[in-house]
């Protein structure tokens, strides 16, 4: 059983179009990150929450952090060719300060 | 800085030869993860260090596999005897550990090939 389960696990769409991706646990965090694998490359922090119903905005990327501290989402406005990629959400588990990942979303948006 | 540089970027063996993969760290980073990433299992933590000492090898999936982090400028990770199963890409990642919500930086990765 996966300590973070990511939905859906794959989504394409249509530049322009808007969505939302989920980040799903049984678990409490202190807090969560969000963040997005190219390919080819590593993945790169987006963002970190750490409070129950905050929310944080990147642009285009709309951030939730659940009340209960167990899960997030991700929403992105008008979807671009330039999001494709793989989002990946992460806890820092057990505070041992190992990072630990969800199998991600893979999104592809078309032009 | 460079970030975190992983060498070789792409590695093709034969099954049963030894493999190292190398990493050198954000240099002031006191924290050093490997990870292995399969479209099966997603990115799992192998192993992390913490100035230069291995905290956490649970992830290591067996006997095969070692790392070693003799410096904080450097670690590799080995796998002895190589099977087709290990292939994979492998990514190294730092971070400024101790503390909590810290950004871990990853390398470009290897992807590692056993035929």
């Amino acid at each position: 059983t996966q300590l973070l389960e990511q939905s859906p696990q794959f989504l394409s769409i249509q530049e322009g179009e808007n969505l939302t991706v989920y980040c799903n646990s049984s678990s409490v965090f202190s807090s969560l990150q969000w963040y997005r694998q190219e390919p080819g490359e590593g993945p790169v922090l987006l963002v970190t929450v750490v409070t129950g119903g905050e929310v944080k905005k990147l642009k285009r990327l709309t951030f939730q952090f659940g009340d209960a501290r167990k899960d997030s989402s991700l929403h992105i406005t008008a979807a671009q060719p330039g999001d494709t990629g793989l989002y990946l959400c992460a806890v820092d588990n057990t505070g041992g300060f190992k990072t630990i990942f969800g199998a991600g979303t893979r999104l592809f948006v078309k032009a | 800085d460079a970030g975190v540089i992983q060498s070789p970027r792409h590695e093709v063996t034969e099954m049963g030869q030894e493999v190292t993969l190398r990493c050198k760290p954000i240099s002031g980073h006191n924290s050093l993860f490997w990870y292995r990433q399969t479209m099966m299992r997603g990115l799992e933590l192998l192993i992390y260090f913490n100035n230069n000492v291995p905290i956490d090898d649970s992830g290591m999936p067996e006997d095969r596999f070692s790392a070693k982090m003799p410096n904080a400028s450097f670690s590799t990770l080995k796998i002895q005897p190589s099977e087709p199963r290990d292939s994979a890409v492998y990514f190294c990642a730092s971070s400024l550990g101790g503390r909590r919500n810290t950004e871990a930086f990853f390398g470009q990765g290897t992807r590692l090939t056993v035929v």
